[in-house]
């Protein structure tokens, strides 16, 4: 039973490259989360989808991120212009449900950004 | 804004004896999670606890809720080399689940 699986699993680049990550969900979960994760921060919710329609996006830092779910098994996490402080680890999880009958969140090994 | 507050940070034990880590939160909630984290991976589930509910087990793990005092703990028992992870609590904050910062827990040989 695969899990979430997340590309690349390690990414470098310069600053100003545009930056693209990628998540395949647990086929028939209905919720797919974006997080990122500093020892300053910890984990932040950055957005989530429900039925690959994004819900609250409020995490989201700035307009130089952007989050598509085109179908049920594919979302994107992009990043441009990438900025240094933008380096973190990006998890991507997905879950059943939420609210009062809330399951678990099932996560992928992230992706290590960083930005030079 | 943090929800849940682990504590404490970090914990180093011999192996063979018990952790605990407490956390702490500040609106009602549904429920409560725990999950781990071993380096360089995603969180892993561990248990998860409703508002009704004082004590779960789930093997060497232990977790009770407190919800007059909004507190929560997880007893590892008789622990291994193996345990030695990161512990995060997230509870429920409207359709969104927030997690803490982390309990850091190393099991010394």
């Amino acid at each position: 039973d695969a899990g979430v699986i997340q590309s690349p699993r390690h990414e470098v680049t310069e600053m100003g490259q545009e930056v693209t990550l990628r998540c395949k969900p647990i086929s028939g979960h209905d919720y797919l989360f974006w997080y990122r994760q500093t020892m300053m921060r910890g984990l932040e919710l950055l957005i989530y989808f429900n039925n690959n329609v994004p819900i609250d996006d409020s995490g989201m830092p700035e307009d130089r991120f952007s989050a598509k779910m085109p179908n049920a098994s594919f979302s994107t996490l992009k990043i441009q212009p990438s900025e240094p402080r933008d380096s973190a680890v990006y998890f991507c999880a997905s879950s059943l449900s939420l609210g009062e009958s809330n399951q678990p969140q099932h996560f992928g090994d992230g992706t290590r950004l960083s930005i030079l | 804004s943090q929800q849940g507050e682990e504590d404490p940070q970090a914990l180093s034990i011999q192996e063979g004896e018990n952790a605990t880590m407490n956390c702490s939160y500040k609106t009602s909630i549904n429920n409560l999670q725990w999950y781990r984290q071993n380096s360089g991976r995603g969180l892993v589930h561990l248990i998860l606890i409703r508002s009704n509910e004082r004590e779960k087990h789930s093997g060497r793990l232990r977790v009770t809720l407190d919800t007059s005092k909004k507190s929560s703990s997880l007893l590892i028992t008789a622990s291994r080399a193996a345990d030695t992870a990161s512990y995060f609590c997230a509870t429920d904050q409207g359709d969104k689940i927030i997690f803490g910062k982390g309990t850091r827990l190393h099991i010394l040989p």
